[in-house]
């Protein structure tokens, strides 16, 4: 089992903060997923990163695959009431031969207040 | 839209019934479904794999007699906890791939079980 580790595990900001959350391994990952969950709700998607180095940016919030691909880092801008959740990290995991399942981190909840 | 439906989205039960769990995919083909369970302020750990047309594969440590997986069909994967009791009380998510060599993942909105 690969090993996951995301932190901070908890974050409670001002708005119009600024953040980074974190994703390590020790293992190299063929690609890596990011997902927000809310309370109550299904993990949404927001971005796969697939290639060592690549940044990618969904409006204020910029991911960051390491050149290694071990690691992952989330940088949020500017943050909004709107961006409370839990942040997630997953790469894929193959299982016996089929593919798509994940293995997720534990996450970083974050809290951005008004 | 919602692509992934789950039904119920939650569920209250007494100790030692079963409670059957619905994941659909609206608009689209699912051979393979994914079954997570999620305590509070935990993440998100995966139960088992629903393949369509043959059995789940279950992850290590989870007892494939307790929590029973049928993929009737190519929308549709049922998880049914047996036996219940309170420690299987969770918030139970299905996820299904976006493309048949996607790695990436429609989640459902997840169904709360508490078993009293």
């Amino acid at each position: 089992t690969q090993l996951l580790e995301q932190s901070p595990q908890f974050l409670s900001i001002q708005e119009g903060e600024n953040l980074t959350v974190y994703c390590n391994s020790s293992s190299v990952f063929s690609s890596l997923q990011w997902y927000r969950q809310e309370p109550g709700e299904g993990p949404v998607l927001l971005v796969t990163v697939v290639t060592g180095g690549e940044v990618k940016k969904l409006k204020r919030l910029t991911f960051q695959f390491g050149d290694a691909r071990k690691d992952s880092s989330l940088h949020i801008t500017a943050a909004q009431p709107g961006d409370t959740g839990l942040y997630l990290c997953a790469p894929p995991m193959n299982y016996g031969g089929s593919q798509g399942n994940l293995i997720f981190g534990k996450g970083t909840k974050l809290s951005v207040k008004p | 839209g919602a692509v992934v439906s789950q039904h119920p989205s939650w569920v209250i039960c007494k100790s030692g019934t079963s409670v059957k769990i619905e994941c659909r995919s609206l608009d689209f083909q699912a051979t393979t479904m994914f079954w997570y369970r999620q305590f509070p302020k935990q993440s998100l750990m995966l139960m088992a794999t629903s393949n369509e047309g043959s059995k789940a594969t279950y992850e290590q440590g989870v007892e494939k007699d307790k929590f029973l997986i049928n993929h009737a069909s190519l929308t549709l994967s049922t998880l049914t906890v047996t036996s219940a009791h309170p420690e299987d009380s969770s918030f139970y998510i299905c996820s299904a791939p976006r493309g048949p060599n996607s790695y990436e993942q429609y989640f459902g909105p997840g169904t709360r079980l508490t078993v009293t």
